[in-house]
Order: C-alpha cells, then structure tokens, then sequence
C-alpha cells in the first residue's frame, strides 16, 4: 500500500530540546516536503526536497532543518525548539515533475507537536 | 509570488442543497489539487486538475479549472452531510520547484 508514514503522531516537548519527526515514503519519488497547518494560515512549506542529498527552503523554514540522505526518508529537525513552533505537522512526497503516471501529492498523517 | 485564495472560508448549508467552493491563484500553475481534511486527520487527495477545461467528478463532487481565468472551482451537488469537512486546493506554479502553495481552506458543515 503506498504510503507516507510520520512519527511520533503526538509529541510534547520542552523549549528548547532538541527533536526530530520522521517521514518516510514507499513510493520510490524523489520529491518529498514538509508543511506546518496552523489556525487561519493554512497549509504553509517549510522545507522541501527534489532528490537525495538536494534541499531548499520553502515559505517558512526559520527554525527548522532536514535531510535527505536517502530517497525514502525525509526527517524534520526542530535543533532548539520555541513554543511558536507549536503545530500540525504533514510530511508530502510526488512523483517528479517529468513523470506523467501518477501526479498525486500524498500526505502522511501528521504530527500535532506543542512545544510548552 | 504565488497566491492561493479559497472564498468562502466557512460555509453552513442544509443537506439537498448545491455550493460552489472558488479557488483563485496569482500566477501560471500547471497543476491544482483539491483536497479533503476531516477534523484532527490527514489530508485526502480529491482531483487534481491539469489542463484548462479539465473537469472532474467523484459522487457529488465535481471540480473544473480554467486556467486563463486562474479559477478553480469545487461543486457540491446536493450536499449530505457525510461531506462536512475542511476543503484545501493547492497550486503547483508552473515552472518552479514542487512545492504547493494552499489556499486557507474552507470550512464546509452541512446540517441536517
């Protein structure tokens, strides 16, 4: 079954304390990206990733890092955590842009983390 | 920069009844998704659209983009109330990185 799988679903956390959420994706697509969900804001990119070892900031990256040191995995990096940080999470992963057979963005299930 | 604007932003109506849910973007995309999004879920591919004139139709839902106009539209045909949810498009600019740009969705109930 084609997924993309997020862990934890539910984190809280202390200021300033290092976490990660994981993402991974069993499609085999090279693009895969991180999205915070907040009240009124809508759905806004944090961090996106073309392929392996290739990533670039989206709309909102202040505070947050990533990876992608391997195609199916994609892990969201909070270094020093800030309550402002407190959101709803959702890892995507597509098919490349060349591609014509599948063009869905699917989303994992997210990862309401609040930061106290 | 790429803006995605949903009208409304929150919508009660009574089952039986049809809506029509606007979905307008700034710039040229070659790619405009609907979502849906049920309270404290994940989001759940409905269309994507991917030509001008496309139009697709699942149950009672119908979706349609035109985009010379930059307009989308998200059609519920006499709505029951099983489709109460949040309603999201999003916008691939056309020529740029994958990433979507959402509009704010809307916030669709629907009473008995």
């Amino acid at each position: 079954e084609a997924q993309v799988t997020q862990n934890p679903r539910y984190l809280i956390t202390v200021t300033g304390k290092k976490l990660t959420v994981t993402c991974s994706q069993n499609m085999n697509h090279e693009y895969m990206s991180w999205y915070r969900q907040d009240p009124g804001l809508g759905l806004r990119q944090i961090y996106y990733s073309m392929n392996v070892e290739v990533t670039d900031k989206g709309d909102v990256p202040e505070g947050y890092k990533v990876s992608r040191k391997e195609k199916r995995n994609f892990p969201l990096i909070l270094e020093s955590p800030s309550p402002n940080q407190t959101s709803l999470y959702f890892c995507a992963s597509s098919s490349p842009r060349q591609g014509t057979a599948n063009t869905e963005a699917f989303f994992g299930q997210g990862t309401r983390l609040t930061v106290v | 920069e790429l803006k995605v604007e949903q009208n409304p932003l929150f919508l009660s109506m009574q089952e039986g009844k049809n809506y029509t849910i606007y979905c307008n973007y700034s710039t040229t995309s070659d790619r405009l998704y609907w979502y849906r999004q049920d309270p404290g879920k994940s989001l759940e591919s409905l269309f994507v659209l991917l030509s001008n004139g496309a139009v697709k139709q699942e149950g009672r839902l119908m979706a349609s983009l035109d985009t010379k106009a930059r307009l989308s539209t998200l059609h519920i045909t006499a709505a029951v109330h099983d489709l109460s949810a949040t309603y999201f498009c999003a916008v691939r600019e056309g020529g740029g990185a994958d990433g979507l740009t959402f509009g704010k969705g809307t916030h669709l109930i629907i009473q008995p």
